[in-house]
Formats: C-alpha cells, sequence, structure tokens
C-alpha cells in the first residue's frame, strides 16, 4: 500500500487553465503539507494543514488554494496557471508530536506550457 | 526561523571511498534535525533523524551523522560509497512546530 498518493503524476496544460492535484495518506497523520520543488531542486513548503486546518501558509500566490475535505486529504488547486508555476509538487504528511519527519509523496510534476 | 545551509551543491566521490556531505543549521530552540534521499524522479525519503538523543544517528543504507551543537552542524557520512547511493540529499530542521525548512540539497555523483 502507498503512504502517501498523488494524483496525477504528471500534469501539462496551457497558460490560464485551472487544476488541481489530489493527495492523500493512509498512515492515519494529522498533519500534511504541500511542497513547490523547483527545477534547480529547492524545496519549498507551502501549506501546512493539521486536522484540516491551515497552520502554516507561506507566501504563494492566491491563484493557489489547499483544500483539505479530511484529515487524509489534502488538495491544491491552481486557479489562471503561469509559465512559473511549471515545477515538480510535493505532498507529505507527518505524526506531529515528538515524531516530525515527514514522510512524502511521489511528486506531481506540472508543466505549463 | 530555523535554516539550513548545506556546503556544495555536488559533491563526487569514487566507489569505495568516504562521502561526506556537509550541513549547518540555524535554530532559536535545540533542533530536530534530519537527512532525507531524493533519486531520480522520486520523492523524499527519510535517511535518519536526531531528536536530542544519541548524538551520532544512524540510518539506512549504511549512512550517519553526528549533531555537534558547538558547530551547528549535522553533517551525513558514508564510509564507503556505492554506486546506488547517487542521489541528491537534503538535511532540513524543523524546531518542533511541525514546519520544516529544507537546505539546497547537494548532488551526490559516485565514479566507477
Amino acid at each position: 500500500d502507498t503512504a502517501v498518493s498523488q494524483t496525477p503524476k504528471y500534469l501539462v496544460t496551457q497558460m490560464g487553465n485551472d487544476k488541481s492535484i489530489k493527495c492523500e495518506q493512509n498512515l492515519g497523520h494529522d498533519t500534511m503539507y504541500w511542497y513547490k520543488q523547483d527545477s534547480k531542486k529547492f524545496l519549498k513548503i507551502m501549506f501546512s494543514y493539521n486536522n484540516k486546518e491551515l497552520i502554516i501558509n507561506e507566501t504563494v500566490p492566491n491563484r493557489f488554494s489547499p483544500k483539505s475535505p479530511d484529515k487524509a486529504h489534502l488538495n491544491l488547486h491552481i486557479n489562471s496557471l503561469e509559465l512559473g508555476d511549471s515545477a515538480v509538487y510535493f505532498c507529505a504528511s507527518s505524526l506531529g508530536g515528538t515524531t516530525y519527519e515527514q514522510y512524502f509523496g511521489p511528486g506531481t510534476r506540472l508543466t505549463v506550457t | 526561523a530555523q535554516s539550513v545551509t548545506q556546503l556544495g551543491s555536488h559533491v563526487s566521490v569514487s566507489e569505495g571511498a568516504l562521502v561526506l556531505l556537509r550541513c549547518n543549521y540555524s535554530s532559536s530552540v535545540p533542533p530536530y534535525l534530519f537527512w532525507y534521499v531524493q533519486y531520480p524522479n522520486q520523492g523524499l525519503q527519510l535517511l535518519l533523524k536526531y531528536t536530542s538523543a544519541a548524538t551520532l544517528v544512524k540510518g539506512i543504507n549504511g549512512f550517519e551523522a553526528e549533531f555537534k551543537k558547538s558547530e551547528t552542524s549535522f553533517h551525513l557520512t558514508k564510509p564507503s560509497a556505492h554506486m546506488s547511493d547517487a542521489a541528491e540529499y537534503f538535511c532540513a530542521v524543523s524546531e518542533g512546530n511541525n514546519d520544516m525548512r529544507f537546505g539546497a540539497g547537494t548532488r551526490l555523483t559516485v565514479k566507477p
């Protein structure tokens, strides 16, 4: 069983479109995250949810909106896609408490043309 | 806020040689420190973590790291590199608040 899964794995779309990336974890974790990894492999946190509540909201364009329907899911919706949004997006989850390591999904490679 | 600096964006070693990947951190409280590995086209996988227990931490695949508070360092080592160790390695720091910050990564190349 995959611990943290993301769909789709690849996403190619045109500028101006709206797209969503889905993330699910079956680890029973309380906290989930979205990261953006650029072409130079730099990993930047975007959002974090704990028990469906937003706890970290880094400076990202408001075209990006996370949605957590339940503790096991954290989706990322992106409006009006721009060329600069092209990157690999990773979902992660952690148990919280004194155990802070994060478990990562396989990533979604977004290409905006 | 916590931060991490990884010295050397690219490290190249010969197979069988010592691997040393450097990481220095900044934190206002005792930190939690992590090393992750990313193989091509995959997500990040935890190698090891320091959570204020033993300062020498052993991880998977023969890697270990030593926490040195006086040097604010958490360098990753492996005595003998294997071809399969070629990957991107990330050091990360958390102040125990579910907020983890990653370094810029170090690409390890292993030459035959």
